[in-house]
């Protein structure tokens, strides 16, 4: 069984300084894992997804990820917050059934 | 990747009453996914919608409290039966579009409140 597990509930950060948004997966197969971004009142966006290539995934607007198997973690990093980075992220895990299981949202304030 | 069109974006109902959500997709899926979005929380999946064959729904999720259909590989609908207003939710039709570039669809939601 899958399941998903992000470690803060809300992250708050100063504008230009970095991102950690934690997540920790638990799969009895070799997972597809993926970070989903949702804005206020809109739908949700692929940031980016990793399915078993290159351990760190760079997705969309600066954003990126690093596997470690050993520590069953999928991280979402950023260099430098951004205004428009404000808003709920998703670390999501997908076993060979296709069924995406979700963590439970952190929602990133950014501060100006 | 594909492009999922959904409707209506937002309905207020009565309760008792039942609503019917639609996806359409811009190319042909094997499964298409429903998901609920309870208000502040994370998304859960109702159930998976094979073409030619039953729904496979979630613990919890009931065919009597929301049928699918799934008429053909490019067209689902969810129905919200006897709506009370613990059905309040956001719900997403999602397909798998993955490709190496590109992950799980999701449409732009319904925004359901019942009153």
């Amino acid at each position: 069984a899958q399941s998903v597990t992000q470690l803060d509930s809300h992250v708050s950060v100063s504008e230009g300084t970095p991102v950690l948004l934690r997540c920790n997966y638990s799969s009895s197969y070799s997972p597809s894992l993926f970070w989903y971004v949702q804005h206020p009142n809109k739908g949700l966006q692929l940031l980016l997804k990793y399915t078993s290539a290159a351990t760190l995934v760079k997705g969309i607007n600066g954003f990126e990820a690093e596997f470690k198997k050993s520590e069953t973690s999928f991280h979402l990093t950023k260099p430098s917050a951004h205004m428009s980075d404000a808003a709920e992220y998703f670390c999501v895990v997908s076993g060979y059934t296709g069924k995406l299981i979700f963590g439970q949202g952190t929602t990133l304030q950014v501060k100006p | 990747s594909a492009v999922i069109s959904q409707k209506p974006s937002r309905d207020i109902c009565q309760r008792g009453t039942s609503l019917t959500i639609q996806c359409q997709v811009d190319s042909q899926v094997t499964m298409m996914f429903w998901y609920r979005q309870q208000p502040g929380q994370s998304l859960t999946l109702i159930a998976t919608a094979n073409q030619g064959s039953e729904a496979t729904y979630e613990s919890g999720f009931v065919i009597d409290k929301f049928p699918i259909s799934r008429p053909n590989l490019t067209f689902s609908t969810l129905t919200v039966s006897n709506m009370s207003p613990e059905d309040s939710s956001i719900y997403l039709c999602s397909v798998d579009g993955s490709t190496e570039n590109y992950g799980y669809t999701f449409g732009s939601g319904t925004r359901l409140t019942v009153v």
